[in-house]
């Protein structure tokens, strides 16, 4: 079955601490991967997304992550952790399609330390 | 001109009441979704809709979960007779066009609390 893991639940950075959140994906095929934001009484919103070609991606607020097939891994990385980016933050892929229906991983939430 | 809108925020229901939750989806995306958010988990597909047609209903968990978009616009998903397990965060999400390819902008969800 198609599925999304994110192995880690929680994690605590120091602010200006670079920060890497994994995410792996079980598909038959490689699908469409995206990173989405969730902050407390926000909506997800959509850092980055890889469809093809260069497999190093930039996003919005300062986020890149890297898409590596021989793993079946999309990492979020941030070079510098503002205190801003304490959120949950979620890891999905999309087999394409019509419908373009999510899946999701379970969530990690960052903790940013003053 | 905001973003996809969801109402009411919060909804507290007894076991085995009916609820209807409604999402305003942003004007002119033909692409409307709904998830369901558990306390602690990722969120989980349940429906999908192309204007007012019904594509894709396959994480609907059981027949008590039903979704509507009569004019292609605002949806409305209804549960009935609700069960504590159906107490989750529902988020609405809308398109501009049908592909995973296109954006899925996401409301802030509605709360479901079954006492």
């Amino acid at each position: 079955a198609q599925s999304v893991t994110q192995p880690d639940i929680h994690i605590t950075v120091s602010e200006g601490a670079s920060l890497e959140l994994r995410c792996n994906y079980s598909y038959g095929a490689t699908p469409y991967l995206f990173w989405y934001v969730q902050s407390p009484g926000q909506g997800l919103q959509l850092l980055l997304k890889y469809f093809s070609g260069d497999t190093l991606v930039q996003g919005i607020k300062g986020f890149e992550a890297e898409f590596k097939r021989s793993q079946s891994s999309f990492n979020l990385r941030k070079p510098s952790v503002h205190w801003s980016d304490a959120a949950e933050y979620f890891c999905a892929a999309s087999q394409g399609g019509n419908t373009g229906k999510l899946i999701f991983g379970q969530g990690t939430t960052l903790q940013v330390k003053p | 001109g905001a973003g996809v809108s969801q109402s009411p925020r919060y909804k507290v229901a007894k076991r085995g009441q009916d609820v209807a939750l409604r999402c305003d989806p942003i004007s002119g995306h033909v692409s409307l979704f709904w998830y369901q958010q558990a306390l602690g988990q990722g969120p989980e597909f349940l429906t999908y809709f192309q204007n007012e047609a019904q594509l894709d209903k396959s994480g609907l968990p059981s027949d008590r979960f039903f979704a509507e978009r009569p004019e292609g616009s605002v949806s409305t998903l209804k549960i009935q007779r609700t069960q504590q397990e159906d107490s989750a965060v529902y988020l609405c999400a809308s398109s501009y066009r049908q592909g995973a390819y296109n954006e899925q902008f996401f409301g802030p969800g509605t709360r479901l609390t079954v006492l």
